[in-house]
């Protein structure tokens, strides 16, 4: 699988937008990028996927550029539960047997 | 979503002793399951991979002898620390996929092993 490349902590204001950046120079064609986070102490939490075009859901948007070397996650308004590390990663989607595999991920801190 | 569960959640024992952790699908059938390690401020390890019916798939450097992992059915996967040491402490995750589920990943809430 591809490898991503992301910031080790980001810091955000409580209402404001945490856009968390992730570098995948290196995607195939068939390859999604996926965010996950991870609370502390808890298991990984799925968060959204996409392979080209933006995406949203009720938790983020996912925008990834035109040619999806690079794609940005997108908390519209972070709240101090937000505070977790965030994992973009990179792989097939869909195939049986295939571990997603992760970096070391953002460390996102929410403060007030 | 498709929900997966552990048990324990939480373990001490004693050095020498094995310990046994569970990794349940409730909503869906789960063909394949992984189970990672997490130790403190790092990120997820991926210990092995296991299919319904069949021997796992071990990570490099994963001593298969020692974490024992069973796939006996569709919904119910066990890994089993055998004679813990000190070292072996650690978070034990475990994600399940399926073809019921579009064989998208979900992921337990883990298992904190703490070997005294």
């Amino acid at each position: 699988d591809a490898k991503t490349t992301q910031p080790p902590s980001m810091d955000c204001a409580e209402g404001r937008a945490a856009n968390l950046p992730c570098n995948h120079s290196t995607i195939s064609g068939n390859e999604y990028v996926y965010w996950y986070r991870q609370i502390h102490s808890q298991g990984p939490q799925y968060i959204i996927h996409g392979l080209k075009n933006n995406e949203t859901n009720e938790m983020a948007s996912l925008i990834i550029t035109e040619d999806r070397k690079s794609s940005t996650l997108i908390l519209p308004h972070a709240t101090l539960r937000d505070t977790a590390v965030y994992y973009c990663i990179v792989s097939r989607r869909n195939q049986a047997g295939t571990a997603l595999i992760f970096g070391k991920g953002t460390t996102l801190s929410v403060s007030s | 979503g498709a929900v997966v569960s552990q048990h324990p959640s939480r373990v001490i024992c004693k050095s020498g002793t094995s310990v046994k952790i569970e990794c349940r699908s409730l909503d869906f059938q789960a063909t394949t399951m992984f189970w990672y390690r997490q130790f403190p401020k790092k990120s997820l390890m991926l210990m092995a991979t296991s299919n319904e019916g069949s021997k796992a798939t071990y990570e490099q450097g994963v001593e298969k002898d020692k974490f024992l992992i069973n796939h006996a059915s569709l919904t119910l996967s066990t890994l089993t620390v055998t004679s813990a040491h000190p070292e072996d402490s650690s978070f034990y995750i475990c994600s399940a996929s399926g073809t019921s589920i579009h064989n998208e990943q979900f992921f337990g809430p883990g298992t904190r092993l703490t070997v005294l």
